[in-house]
């Protein structure tokens, strides 16, 4: 049973530490994306990629927030330096670009910066 | 870019009772696809249904239907013998017919009542 996974699902840090959360998509797939929950803002979409190249990440504070895939099994996700702002839930993406396809989604990495 | 409302934040239902969840949408696009997903508590989101823009006939998946109306764009989900668990926020999501990024609505919360 093909699955996102992403790692860690829980992240407590302090104010100023660097933050990086990881995420391995679906054998196959060759989109990415990573998103942000929160109460107030709802889902954001942040990043996403094609074929490992960034396709747009607008939705990402630039000064603090990068988003890389190393290799076509790991996307990364990192903050620094965190603030407690970005205390939410990140959620990784993951989709085949072609059709009508779904995005399967992982399971989400609470964040919370104190 | 594309928008996508969901204009009732929650809803509730009677468990076995019928429940139809708004979801409307911007474009000039003729051709794109259209999504519901589920999230429970777990926050773990799943796709419970989509439709392509191009076929007329409405989706079904067993409890899950949706009314489709294009030249409303209008996508609505209906849930008919509700269960327990139903219960979860509900995304209505957009993507294009050649574009990868999907634009997701704010959500609605739905309540199953016992």
């Amino acid at each position: 049973d093909a699955r996102v996974t992403q790692t860690p699902r829980h992240k407590v840090t302090e104010m100023g530490q660097e933050v990086t959360m990881r995420c391995q998509p679906i054998l196959g797939h060759n989109t990415v994306f990573w998103y942000r929950q929160t109460m107030m803002q709802g889902l954001e979409l942040l990043a996403y990629f094609r074929n490992r190249a960034p396709l747009d990440d607008s939705g990402m504070p630039k000064d603090r927030f990068s988003a890389e895939m190393p290799d076509a099994t790991l996307a990364t996700l990192k903050i620094q330096p965190s603030e407690p702002r970005d205390s939410a839930v990140y959620f990784c993406a993951s989709g085949v670009g072609a059709g009508p396809y779904e995005q399967y989604f992982g399971p989400g990495t609470r964040l919370t910066v104190t | 870019a594309q928008t996508v409302t969901q204009s009732q934040p929650e809803m509730s239902v009677q468990e076995a009772e019928t429940v139809t969840l708004s979801c409307t949408y911007d474009t000039s696009e003729s051709d794109y696809y259209l999504f519901w997903y589920k999230q429970p508590p777990s926050r773990q989101m799943i796709l419970v249904i989509r439709q392509e823009a191009y076929k007329q006939q409405n989706a079904t998946e067993n409890r899950f239907s949706v009314n489709f109306q294009k030249a409303a764009k209008s996508f609505s989900l209906k849930i008919s013998d509700s269960q327990l668990g139903d219960a979860a926020m509900y995304f209505c999501a957009y993507r294009s017919y050649t574009g990868n990024q999907f634009y997701f609505g704010t959500g609605t919360s739905l309540t199953v009542i016992p």
